[in-house]
């Protein structure tokens, strides 16, 4: 039972350059998202999706890209990053809009 | 936008004592998660209080909803080491978007 498993854990980019956070969860939620944290902010919300298909913007979208094909996978795109997007980024999963398990998260630098 | 205030920032205690962590808001809250975040880990739920007035426990943790559903607390009896963590409230105003606060980093030692 592999819970919510994030690709990679950790990343280095230059700016301008644009990648994908993998997010996969084998629970069969309906409900995942993506979440930044950084020292003195908490956790913020980037984008949510109740179901295949139906994704939202959260609190911080900006910048960032997302889907959701299938049930199992929730991937975020960061279009052309820059520094402001160092990071450490989550993906969650839940039942019922709960975010019930988290991922190990990514660790994100852009230079 | 942080609609959650945790108190206190930072708490560091012995082996044995009791401690209580604060979360409050002047929002109304439908529900309200408590999580334990250890370094280089996502944050792990520990609780959801969903019910003004509600009280849970989770064998020494003692989780509290205020009655107006604006607020909680969470107290920890007899802290061990094992303890030691950044402990998160969270909840939901209204919509899917789920508000974090800081949080409260605590370190429990022998």
């Amino acid at each position: 039972n592999a819970g919510v498993t994030q690709t990679p854990k950790f990343q280095v980019l230059k700016t301008g350059q644009s990648m994908t956070l993998q997010c996969a969860q084998d629970m069969n939620h309906e409900y995942m998202s993506w979440y930044r944290q950084d020292p003195g902010m908490g956790l913020r919300l980037i984008h949510y999706s109740v179901g295949a298909g139906i994704t939202d913007q959260g609190e911080v979208p900006n910048g960032y890209n997302v889907s959701r094909s299938t049930t199992e996978d929730f991937p975020l795109r960061l279009l052309s990053a820059a520094p402001s997007q160092t990071s450490v980024y989550f993906c969650a999963s839940g039942r019922a809009n709960t975010e019930a398990f988290f991922g190990q998260g990514t660790r994100l630098t852009v230079v | 936008t942080q609609l959650l205030e945790q108190s206190p920032q930072f708490l560091s205690i012995q082996e044995g004592e009791n401690l209580t962590v604060y979360c409050n808001s002047s929002s109304v809250f439908s529900s309200l998660q408590w999580y334990r975040q250890e370094p280089g880990e996502g944050p792990v739920l520990l609780v959801t209080v969903v019910t003004g007035g509600e009280v849970k426990k989770l064998k020494r943790l003692t989780f509290q909803f205020g009655d107006a559903r604006k607020d909680s607390s969470l107290h920890i009896t007899a802290a061990q080491p094992g303890d030691t963590g950044l402990y998160l409230c969270a909840g939901r105003s209204g919509g899917y978007a789920l508000n974090f606060g800081k949080g409260t980093s605590l370190l429990v030692t022998p």
